[in-house]
């Protein structure tokens, strides 16, 4: 079952723009991450962020958490081409017995047009 | 570091037949996942093990599914008798510790049953 849904489903802008994506959620969560997937590739780690804390940074990339709307964005300022990919959200979860895993929203297609 | 490999990059098979997907993960990780991913679906986790056990199958859809991690260098994911929604392609991920942490995914092999 998906857990984070990301919006827009697609976002188009122009190089130098920034770019918002947003990740909603049900259930109460430990951390909240986020990937990147380049065409054909497979999902790279950008950045994670814990329910105690509700801002981080890393390089061109700015997400915040709010646990009580339940939600989170990714920035990603001054855009690039290269920046051109799918962008999901997962979070922790509970599997059988307890274990942990994660769950991926279906992701935010965005493309960068120079 | 060599990141998770995942052989073959692509199969193309009749309908009927045994697909067999492998998987490599990073040295050291304690934790593997076989996830799916479809337009239509998304990104599924099917089964994650732990130091080579299975914890989590609930995923898989089917007895036709299984999979097997012999030591903590390798895995495997079988499709037996493949089936042509069976197409789609599947990831192999592997993360350190916890299986809420950071995953490392290989590029995925693209699997077309026709």
């Amino acid at each position: 079952s998906q857990q984070g849904e990301e919006d827009p489903q697609a976002l188009s802008i122009q190089e130098g723009e920034n770019a918002t994506m947003n990740c909603s959620y049900k259930t109460s969560i430990n951390n909240l991450q986020w990937y990147r997937q380049n065409s054909g590739r497979g999902l790279v780690h950008l950045i994670l962020i814990r329910s105690n804390e509700r801002e981080k940074h890393s390089g061109r990339l700015r997400v915040t958490l709010d646990t009580s709307k339940k939600s989170s964005s990714l920035l990603i300022t001054a855009s690039r081409a290269a920046d051109t990919a799918s962008y999901f959200c997962a979070t922790d979860a509970r599997g059988r017995g307890g274990s942990e895993k994660l769950v991926f929203g279906k992701g935010t297609k965005l493309t960068v047009n120079p | 570091d060599a990141g998770v490999i995942q052989s073959p990059r692509h199969e193309v098979t009749e309908m009927g037949q045994e697909v067999t997907l492998r998987c490599k993960p990073i040295s050291g990780h304690d934790y593997l996942f076989w996830y799916r991913q479809t337009m239509m679906r998304g990104l599924e986790l099917l089964i994650y093990f732990n130091n080579n056990v299975p914890i989590d199958d609930s995923g898989m859809p089917e007895d036709r599914f299984s999979a097997k991690m012999p030591n903590a260098s390798f895995s495997t994911l079988k499709i037996q008798p493949s089936e042509p929604r069976d197409s789609a392609v599947y990831f192999c991920a592997s993360s350190q510790h916890r299986g809420n942490q950071p995953q490392h995914f290989g590029d995925g092999t693209r699997l077309s049953i026709l």
